[in-house]
């Protein structure tokens, strides 16, 4: 049971560029989430989803798109990439009916804009 | 909005200190609280919880009570060690009925960074 993983752990982008970051988890959890975390600010939502096919916009969504076309896998794109989006990205996962929202992480994605 | 303010780091301590990293929250209803710690390289676990007014969430040596009459959830424990050594998130899960979201995103601080020197 490999719980919520994330490709790649690291990677450095030019101003421009697009890249694709994968989360993959095994426990058949319904809801899946992008988190960014940059210093002194703690975690902010980029986009979420509660089931296969459907997506909704966080705190900060702007520069990015997200899939879930399989229940296990959530994907997070830019498109163009900017140095603004230079940060650690989690993806974390939960179960519907949790009652107390606890949320399942992985173990995030360094990205470097140049 | 909700929200969540925690102590500012980094903190810096001897191995067998006692620790207390503060964290108070603003939120309508009853909002269930958490502390998740990050270790070097890796993605947040789950510390401790509690989901109602006066609940005190414990694990590995680490206590937090939920004081609805302060809005806080400190974290707290008696004699750290060197691999305490971590960044600790204090999160907030909104109250359900009140949420306008299904999915219930939590709200979490900024993060303290604790240092625990041998």
């Amino acid at each position: 049971n490999a719980g919520v993983t994330q490709t790649p752990k690291f990677r450095v982008l030019k101003t421009g560029q697009s890249m694709t970051l994968l989360c993959a988890q095994d426990m058949n959890h319904e809801y899946m989430y992008w988190y960014r975390q940059d210093p002194g600010m703690g975690l902010r939502l980029i986009h979420y989803s509660v089931g296969e096919g459907t997506t909704a916009k966080g705190e900060v969504p702007d520069g990015y798109n997200v899939s879930r076309l399989k229940k296990q896998n959530f994907l997070l794109g830019l498109e163009s990439a900017a140095p603004s989006q230079t940060s650690v990205y989690f993806c974390a996962s939960r179960r519907r009916g949790s009652s107390y929202n606890e949320q399942f992480f992985g173990p995030g994605t360094r990205l470097t804009v140049l | 909005g909700d929200s969540v303010t925690q102590m500012e780091g980094p903190v810096t301590l001897s191995e067998e200190a006692f620790l207390t990293i503060n964290c108070t929250y603003t939120a309508t209803g009853y909002p269930s609280l958490f502390w998740y710690v990050q270790y070097p390289g890796e993605g947040l676990q789950l510390l401790l919880k509690a989901t109602k007014a006066d609940d005190k969430g414990s694990n590995k040596g680490f206590e937090a009570t939920y004081r609805k009459e302060t809005t806080s959830f400190h974290l707290e424990k008696g004699s750290v060690q060197v691999s305490d050594s971590a960044v600790y998130f204090c999160a907030l899960n909104p109250t359900p009925l009140i949420s306008s979201g299904s999915a219930r995103q939590l709200t979490f601080g900024s993060g303290t960074q604790l240092t625990v020197l041998p």
